[in-house]
């Protein structure tokens, strides 16, 4: 069984340019998280799925974020117009959605804008 | 709301020393999940334990163990004769749970990095 994939691993990008990222969860869960870490903080919750359908997002997701898990296995998450506060960690978790309690984690994308 | 603390920013150790790191944490739920996060240097989060808020039993697991206190809120992590390999950043997280019984968003506390010298 392979882990959580993340891709890409690393991603420079330019004010104002948009970037997408990918998760692929291990393939039985069908809970999947995406969380945001900045340098010295632990991650923050950003939204997740059951299967196909976007439960949850938190207030950090401005508008110019938006995720999606179209057919309830990998997710993207992409951000338009990038600026330099979004430089972070974007980390993927993935959990069964019944009797689950451990979520497992990505590598992550490391997102520099510059 | 949830909040979890964990005040101990860094700490520096021998090898072989024990070492216990900190974690408080704020919910009005119930029913909860608490956990342990291990990262190192490559950046990966690393499950290392969960407990259950009616479970209060301790428990030990190799050079691991943890003691969780409902009165005090509290979930400590002891890595006890330390090792080099430990060196990372521990997170102490919490969650509640949904319908179903599964674990909903995990809240971080901020970590605390842990360095075991030779």
């Amino acid at each position: 069984d392979t882990g959580v994939s993340q891709n890409p691993r690393h991603k420079i990008t330019k004010r104002g340019q948009n970037v997408t990222f990918r998760c692929d969860p291990i393939s039985e869960h069908n809970r999947l998280y995406w969380y945001r870490q900045t340098l010295g903080q632990g991650p923050e919750f950003l939204t997740y799925f059951q299967n196909e359908a976007q439960l949850e997002k938190s207030r950090l997701l401005s508008d110019r974020f938006s995720a999606e898990r179209p057919k309830g296995s990998f997710s993207t998450l992409e951000i338009q117009r990038t600026e330099q506060g979004d430089s972070a960690m974007y980390l993927c978790a993935s959990s069964l959605a019944i009797n689950s309690y451990e979520q497992y984690f990505g590598p992550g994308t490391r997102l520099t804008v510059t | 709301a949830q909040k979890v603390t964990q005040a101990q920013t860094e700490i520096s150790v021998v090898e072989k020393e024990d070492v216990t790191l900190d974690c408080v944490y704020e919910t009005r739920d119930t029913t909860y999940y608490l956990f342990w996060y291990k990262q190192p240097p490559s950046g990966e989060l690393v499950f290392l334990i969960r407990r259950n808020s009616f479970d209060e039993q301790n428990e030990i697991s190799g050079r691991y163990s943890w003691n969780f206190q409902k009165s005090t809120s509290s979930f400590n992590f002891t890595i006890t004769a330390s090792q080099v390999v430990d060196s990372a950043v521990y997170f102490c997280a919490l969650s509640g749970l949904n319908y179903g019984g599964a674990t909903n968003k995990l809240i971080f506390g901020t970590g605390t990095l842990l360095a075991v010298q030779p």
